[in-house]
């Protein structure tokens, strides 16, 4: 059983819908992450939370929404997505501050957007 | 700019077979560290290794192997006596601004077929 619990595992939304994603970690970690991996292109950083505070923005645009209200939850809401964000959202947490450096991910929810 | 690069986009071994991943970084920095993650079908990535970039010596874990070279920037992996439970995508993944803040840069990702 994995420490990082992601829902739902499967999403098909249109164009014009709302909807999350949600991340639970259940591994005392500090620090959590969002990911989106997209057919023949490597992993892509999203946001870091440290602390639920918001460390990193790597550019994303603003129809991705994240929001972490602790340090055990982590949420993505989507808002008029367009089809090129059909991906693979993986979550991931960690323990900052450890020499490992280890990410524990998630098993990732797979969005369609029609 | 810091990137990952694993040319090798599927490899198919029959099992039993000795199978190697090539990974090739780039990065200025003197500081890094290096990892590879494992993504079988289920989805989430299963950490295997972290090497940071003062540290060349080679690694063997189990069937796991790993072979980290700074004059060529690479950071092989090697497993040996492949099994069909090996079949899965690997990545290498690279961390610049110490290991522990979660921004790695990742590889395109092998997938690797082992067969029966």
């Amino acid at each position: 059983e994995t420490g990082v619990t992601q829902t739902p595992r499967h999403l098909v939304m249109g164009m014009t819908n709302k909807k999350s994603l949600k991340c639970e970690q259940h591994l005392g970690h500090n620090a959590m992450y969002w990911y989106k991996q997209s057919a023949k292109k490597p992993l892509e950083l999203m946001f870091v939370y440290n602390f639920k505070e918001q460390t990193e923005n790597n550019s994303v645009p603003s129809r991705f929404s994240p929001e972490c209200p602790n340090s055990s939850h982590l949420f993505l809401h989507l808002h008029t997505l367009q089809p090129e964000d059909s991906a693979l959202y993986l979550c991931a947490s960690s323990q900052t501050g450890t020499a490992n450096g280890e990410l524990f991910f998630g098993e990732g929810s797979r969005l369609t957007v029609l | 700019a810091q990137k990952v690069t694993q040319a090798q986009t599927e490899i198919s071994v029959v099992e039993k077979e000795d199978v190697t991943l090539d990974c090739v970084y780039e990065t200025r920095d003197t500081t890094y560290y290096l990892f590879w993650y494992k993504q079988p079908p289920s989805g989430e990535l299963v950490f295997l290794i972290r090497r940071n970039s003062f540290d060349e010596q080679n690694e063997i874990s189990g069937r796991y192997s790993w072979n980290f070279q700074k004059s060529t920037s690479s950071f092989n992996f090697t497993i040996t006596a492949s099994q069909v439970v090996d079949s899965a995508v690997y990545f290498c993944a690279l961390s610049a601004t110490g290991g522990n803040t979660g921004k790695l840069i990742f590889g395109q990702g092998t997938t690797l077929q082992v067969k029966p």
